[in-house]
């Protein structure tokens, strides 16, 4: 069963660089994520698709603070250069042959 | 450049059925699957279900007893249907483009409520 965990919530300083992690569970090592950031009040931004050996493709406008990286099961989203409209909650999510999976979501804090 | 606009009833009370449309412009709207997702308040996302342009669907099991997707392609179109509403269906429900999700509509505030 393809479950996708990542922790509730993390914190930075303005300007500096934060690695968020999403882990897929065991036998689902190889699957593809993607990043999605929802600023307060405001709907979900597609961020980037994160592949198994670290490929990524953005979205349309994001910066280049934004970056992924894999490792195992383990998927990243870099922010650098953190601004305070980085803040809110980044969702990551999976998906298989008829399934769909989302984590639960990291809160950011940018302090 | 796509865009999804979405819409439907927005105020509902229990039992009732929930419907919701969602247009495609722009793009190919046979090359991907179209999902639809909803955020409870104060909660995560949850994946509904998901529909292509020929008609296959795959639904979140946990509400698929209650969930149909149709997709128009006439139309660039695809719509949800939530049967047997409650409360905890309150949330936004939002669109969605292909298995990243890498457009999103703007999202419809569905509440239920006697």
């Amino acid at each position: 069963q393809l479950v996708v965990t990542q922790s509730p919530s993390a914190s930075a300083s303005l300007g500096a660089s934060v690695k968020l992690t999403c882990t897929l569970s065991s036998g689902h090592s190889t699957y593809a994520i993607a990043w999605h950031q929802q600023q307060p009040e405001k709907g979900p931004r597609y961020l980037m698709r994160l592949n198994s050996d670290g490929s990524h493709s953005k979205g349309d406008g994001i910066p280049d603070r934004f970056s992924g990286s894999s490792s195992g099961a383990e998927r990243y989203l870099i922010i650098s250069s953190l601004q305070s409209e980085d803040e809110g909650d980044y969702h990551c999510q999976s998906w298989g042959t008829d399934i769909q999976v989302f984590g639960g979501g990291t809160k950011l804090t940018v302090l | 450049q796509v865009q999804l606009q979405q819409w439907g009833a927005g105020l509902l009370k229990p039992s009732e059925t929930l419907s919701l449309t969602c247009a495609v412009y722009g793009g190919s709207f046979n090359d991907y699957y179209w999902n639809w997702i909803r955020q409870p308040p104060g909660k995560g996302l949850e994946w509904i279900g998901e529909i292509n342009h020929s008609g296959n669907t795959n639904y979140n099991p946990s509400l698929k007893s209650r969930v149909t997707i149709s997709v128009d392609t006439s139309k660039n179109q695809f719509s949800l249907r939530l049967s047997s509403l409650t409360a905890a269906d309150t949330g936004v429900y939002y669109c969605a483009r292909g298995r990243g999700y890498d457009c999103w509509g703007q999202g419809t505030l569905v509440t239920v409520s006697s």
